[in-house]
Parts: C-alpha cells; structure tokens; sequence
C-alpha cells in the first residue's frame, strides 16, 4: 500500500519567514510533485521532480523552491512566506512505466499571517 | 497555458439520482482522463481513468463518457449516496514519464439523504 506523507497538517508562519514542507513516500517512486489547493482553483502544479537532484517548474513556481537530495523526499521551500502563500499544500508521488495513478498525502494547511 | 474547464462547481443531487459532472480540455494531445475524489481532510486519490480509444468505461456506480470530437469528458455517479459527498477532480495529461496531470477546478458534491 502506497504511502505518501507530510510531514505537518496544519501550520501557521509569519510574513517573510522561511517555511520547509517535507514529503516522504515509501514505494521507490521516480517522480514527485508539489500542487496547491485553492477553492475555485483546483490543483495547480507548482514543482515536479524526476529524478534524485532533478527538477521541474510547474505552472505557478514563483516564490517557490525545492530540493531532492534522496529519492523518497521531496521539500518544497518558500523563501520569504507571504500572505498569498496562504493554502492547502499537496504532494503526490508517481513510478514510471504504463501506471499513471499519483498518490496524494494528506495535504499541509498553511496559513502565513 | 493548457487547461482543463469543469462544471458545476458545486452540486447537490438527493440520495439516489445520478450526479453528473463535466470537464472539457484544449489539448488534443491529451491521452490520459482521470478523475479523482478528495474527502475532507483527506488527499485525492484516483476513482477511474480513460484513455481516448473508448467512449465510456464503467466501476461499478461510476463511469467515465468520453466525446473526442468535442473534448469532453464527463463522470456519471449512478445511484448516488450520502458516502459520494466529496470533490470531484477531473484531469488530462499527455502518458510520458512524468505522468504531469492538469486539473479541472473541482466540484463539490453533496448527496442528501
């Protein structure tokens, strides 16, 4: 059984502060994926990555950055939190080959004040 | 910027009737619908899928049209149930590696009893 998980539900940050959120997934996936969720909005894709150190930008990646130093991780960073970083975070993992299914976390609630 | 529409953003069906949510994409090269179906609190997680060389395909209570002339596609909840009340994603992608979906708006469901 896939496995996908965040490492908070729920966080409140101040303005400017530097905020890690951390996903791990437990079945050796090639491809991770960062969205966020905003009612109205759907899932917007911010980052992806490939590969271990390999990444992508997805369609809203400004004021976002990410790391993948080990294939189970993947860490979205935002370098100076503002409000309009206010959202629900979701992060999905994914293999290769003829299976597409993405296997959501939990989602972390970020509320930046 | 490619995009996925889908309607209605909200919908309230008795228990029962059939809930029918559509999506409509741009990108003919689109290969891969799949919907999925997020409960409070919860991450999405993939209900069904369809690949444009079928018009319909069905799981039990739940089936996917699919009209490529018109690129649409639309999800039918047959009988549906109070358990049914969630958001409802519809997606597209191009089948590679990566697997990156685009996703419609959402659609929030709520079956009555």
């Amino acid at each position: 059984d896939v496995k996908v998980t965040q490492s908070s539900r729920y966080l409140v940050k101040r303005t400017g502060e530097k905020v890690f959120l951390e996903c791990v997934q437990d079945m050796d996936h090639e491809n991770m994926f960062w969205y966020r969720q905003d009612p109205g909005l759907g899932l917007r894709l911010i980052y992806f990555s490939y590969d271990v150190k390999m990444k992508e930008k997805g369609d809203i990646p400004e004021g976002y950055s990410v790391s993948r130093e080990k294939k189970e991780r993947f860490s979205l960073i935002l370098e100076s939190a503002s409000t309009n970083q206010t959202s629900m975070y979701l992060c999905a993992s994914r293999g290769t080959g003829p299976v597409y299914e993405q296997y959501f976390g939990p989602g972390t609630r970020l509320t930046v004040t | 910027q490619q995009q996925v529409k889908q309607s209605p953003q909200s919908l309230i069906v008795q228990k029962g009737g059939i809930s029918i949510i559509n999506c409509a994409y741009e990108n003919t090269a689109f290969d891969y619908f799949p919907w999925y179906q997020q409960f409070p609190g919860k991450g999405p997680a993939l209900l069904i899928a369809i690949r444009p060389d079928v018009s319909e395909k069905k799981e039990g209570r739940f089936t996917i049209s699919f009209n490529k002339s018109a690129k649409q596609f639309s999800l039918h909840i047959m009988d549906s149930q109070p358990g049914d009340s969630a958001t409802y994603f519809c997606a597209a992608s191009r089948t590679s590696n990566t697997g990156k979906l685009i996703f419609g708006q959402g659609t929030t469901l709520q079956v009555k009893p």
